[in-house]
């Protein structure tokens, strides 16, 4: 099983500044790494496919990049909206995998 | 918008069974990969199963054979059978799907709590 290890757990910063959460993988996954965005009671939100490409209606402050077993989620500016619980996901050899998260609060 | 709507959760002593289900609506359904996602309380999510347009299923290795998802294509459902249900399988389970395993639509979740 491929294990995602988020860092940091928890990524305290002001609206206005930039985010950089990391996510690191055991073995390669590719390209193949997802960000997911949750805030509480609600479902996860896709974000970012495929390392770096944005899904349907997500603001272009958000960014991915990365590949093999080291992804980058960038929030350019952070919007009071975006303090929230982040994951990445892995798709690779018929199984998925998440990580613990990264916790993004309000300093 | 795709629309996911779980029911069948609920509270079930350990060594008992629970059997999910997921409805569909606004998605050519026979074309889509399913997944069942869940998560703890307080805690990040766990990939539970997934299923093939044509059938096919995949699980984690940790499933360890208790859990089996299956559908029905012209029914436009998605089922979760849990067996043997344990202390650590309460959650919150999601019905899930999108384009090649990314998860774009999720459902609001149907709550599962094994307990005496």
């Amino acid at each position: 099983e491929i294990v995602l290890t988020q860092s940091p757990a928890t990524l305290s910063l002001s609206p206005g500044e930039r985010a950089t959460l990391s996510c690191r993988a055991s073995q390669s996954v590719s390209r193949f790494l997802a960000w997911y965005q949750q805030k509480l009671g609600q479902p996860p939100r896709l974000l970012i496919y495929d390392a770096s490409n944005r899904a349907t209606g997500i603001p272009a402050r958000f960014s991915g990049s990365g590949s093999g077993t080291d992804f980058t989620l960038t929030i350019s500016s952070l919007e009071p909206e975006d303090f929230a619980v982040y994951y990445c996901q892995q798709r690779s050899n018929w199984a998925i995998t998440f990580g613990q998260g990264t916790r993004l609060e309000i300093k | 918008e795709v629309q996911l709507v779980e029911s069948g959760g609920g509270l079930v002593q350990p060594g008992g069974s629970l059997r999910l289900s997921c409805a569909a609506s606004e998605l050519t359904f026979s074309n889509y990969d399913m997944h069942w996602v869940r998560q703890g309380t307080g805690k990040g999510l766990e990939w539970v199963s997934g299923i093939g347009a044509a059938g096919d299923t995949y699980y984690p290795a940790s499933a360890e054979g208790r859990f089996t998802t299956s559908r029905e294509n012209d029914k436009n459902s998605l089922y979760l059978q849990m067996n043997n249900l344990r202390a650590g399988d309460t959650a919150v389970y999601y019905c899930v799907t999108g384009r090649d395993w990314n998860f774009d639509s999720w459902g609001q979740g149907t709550q599962v709590t094994v307990s005496s």
